[in-house]
């Protein structure tokens, strides 16, 4: 089983703040992606990174792929309460997927 | 376009029951699919994948099986729940990368 860390696991912040996740691996992956789950719903896609170094921007969101492709982050500018959900990043090697402990992340108006 | 069908949402099953929990995918062949577990919160466990038809991978020693009868159905099984089987089950397919997931399955075992 390949693991991958998220931090913080937990994360409350006010609207218009700012906002990075983590998620690291001793794990080398062909490429990683980030979902955002709500409640009771599968989790959607965000991104898929693949090239070491990639940094992919989704209008307020950054999504960076360490150059190891080992680890990753999300940035978040400007924070909104629809941003609000549990936050998960997955490693693909082969056919597998494994994803990260997860971040769940509240942004208070 | 491709969707996925994953069901029930909701089932409450005692301790000791068999269960079934069926996934299908439409428009697309040969897909991959997968079994994940989630604990309330937190990250999905992979529990089982399968690259064709009667192939599958199990990732993790425990009391549930899978099958996949056909191309484009997948389905997780039980013969006896165990108490520790409550979670919330996704099925997901894939054309090689992303995931695509269904809605889930909350399963409580009382």
């Amino acid at each position: 089983t390949q693991l991958l860390e998220q931090s913080p696991q937990f994360l409350s912040i006010q609207e218009g703040e700012n906002l990075t996740v983590y998620c690291n691996s001793s794990s080398v992956f062909s490429s990683l992606q980030w979902y955002r789950q709500e409640p009771g719903e599968g989790p959607v896609l965000l991104v898929t990174v693949v090239t070491g170094g990639e940094v992919k921007k989704l209008k307020r969101l950054t999504f960076q792929f360490g150059d190891a492709r080992k680890d990753s982050s999300l940035h978040i500018t400007a924070a909104q309460p629809g941003d609000t959900g549990l936050y998960l990043c997955a490693g693909a090697t082969g056919n597998q997927f494994y994803f990260g402990t997860g971040t769940s992340l509240t942004v208070i108006p | 376009s491709q969707t996925i069908h994953q069901w029930p949402a909701t089932l409450v099953q005692p301790v000791g029951s068999p269960l079934s929990l069926e996934c299908t995918v439409e428009g697309t062949s040969n897909p991959n699919l997968y079994w994940y577990r989630q604990a309330a919160g937190r990250g999905l466990q992979l529990l089982f994948y399968s690259v064709g038809i009667g192939q599958i991978s199990s990732e993790v020693p425990q009391n549930l099986s899978a099958s996949r009868p056909q191309d484009r159905q997948f389905i997780l099984s039980s013969k006896k729940l165990l108490l520790s089987d409550s979670g919330f089950y996704l099925c997901a397919w894939s054309p090689g990368t992303p995931l695509h997931f269904g809605n889930g399955t909350r399963l409580t075992v009382t």
